[in-house]
């Protein structure tokens, strides 16, 4: 398994502002994968974050929207740009660890609350 | 891709019933397939999972059967208790594809006493 740290776990920001969120693994793992949870809804895929080179977004996500940095195999960034009020959600890192076979950890979520 | 249909959406039980969650995938190559507990203000919990090798995994008072030739997986708590209310999603993968996974709307099951 893999303990993961995400800061901050919620903010409130204003319409236009950009939030950077942090994960931090306490190992180093083979996947890393960033989601959105809409209130009261499932998870989806944002994109995949990719050591040292840029991430794979998936259908509907853009990198100008949502940039992706994976510096190393401990650590990644999601930041959320120019806000807006639809960008409110739990944003979620979870990681893949030893051989990946699917299996993923999830962090306890960045709650971000745009007005 | 992989799209996951996921039943039903709410499922209220009395404490000591049984209750049933199902899902079903529409990628036939997909061949794994774990379910995610989420409890309020947490991140979601991996509590059982199930590959295409085998049709039923246990693990004390939870289950999932697999059915490959209908494409669908079903979760099975017996004995439930008010800590086992929370939100719980299915998800399906090829994990050949190194991908992440794809997951269920979720069902939210509460536990009355």
């Amino acid at each position: 398994s893999a303990v993961i740290s995400q800061k901050p776990s919620r903010d409130i920001c204003q319409r236009g502002t950009s939030l950077t969120i942090q994960c931090q693994v306490d190992s180093q793992v083979t996947m890393m994968f960033w989601y959105r949870q809409q209130p009261g809804q499932s998870l989806t895929l944002i994109a995949t974050a990719n050591q040292g080179s840029e991430a794979t977004y998936e259908s509907g996500f853009v990198i100008d929207k949502f940039p992706i940095s994976r510096p190393n195999l401990t650590f990644s960034t999601l930041t959320v740009s120019n806000m807006s009020p639809e960008d409110s959600s739990i944003y979620l890192c979870s990681v893949g660890v030893g051989q990946y076979t699917g299996e993923l950890f999830f962090g306890e979520g960045s709650r971000l609350t745009v007005l | 891709g992989e799209n996951v249909e996921q039943h039903p959406s709410t499922l209220s039980v009395q404490e000591g019933d049984s209750a049933v969650i199902k899902c079903t995938y529409s990628d036939s190559a997909s061949n794994y397939f774990p379910w995610y507990k989420q409890e309020l203000g947490k991140g979601p919990q991996l509590i059982i999972d199930i590959r295409s090798n085998v049709g039923e995994k246990k693990d004390q008072r939870i289950a999932v059967t697999l059915n490959k030739t209908a494409k669908h997986f079903s979760l099975h708590i017996t004995e439930t208790q008010p800590e086992d209310s929370a939100v719980y999603f299915c998800a399906a993968l090829l994990q050949e594809a190194g991908t992440a996974l794809i997951f269920g709307k979720g069902t939210t099951l509460s536990v009355s006493s």
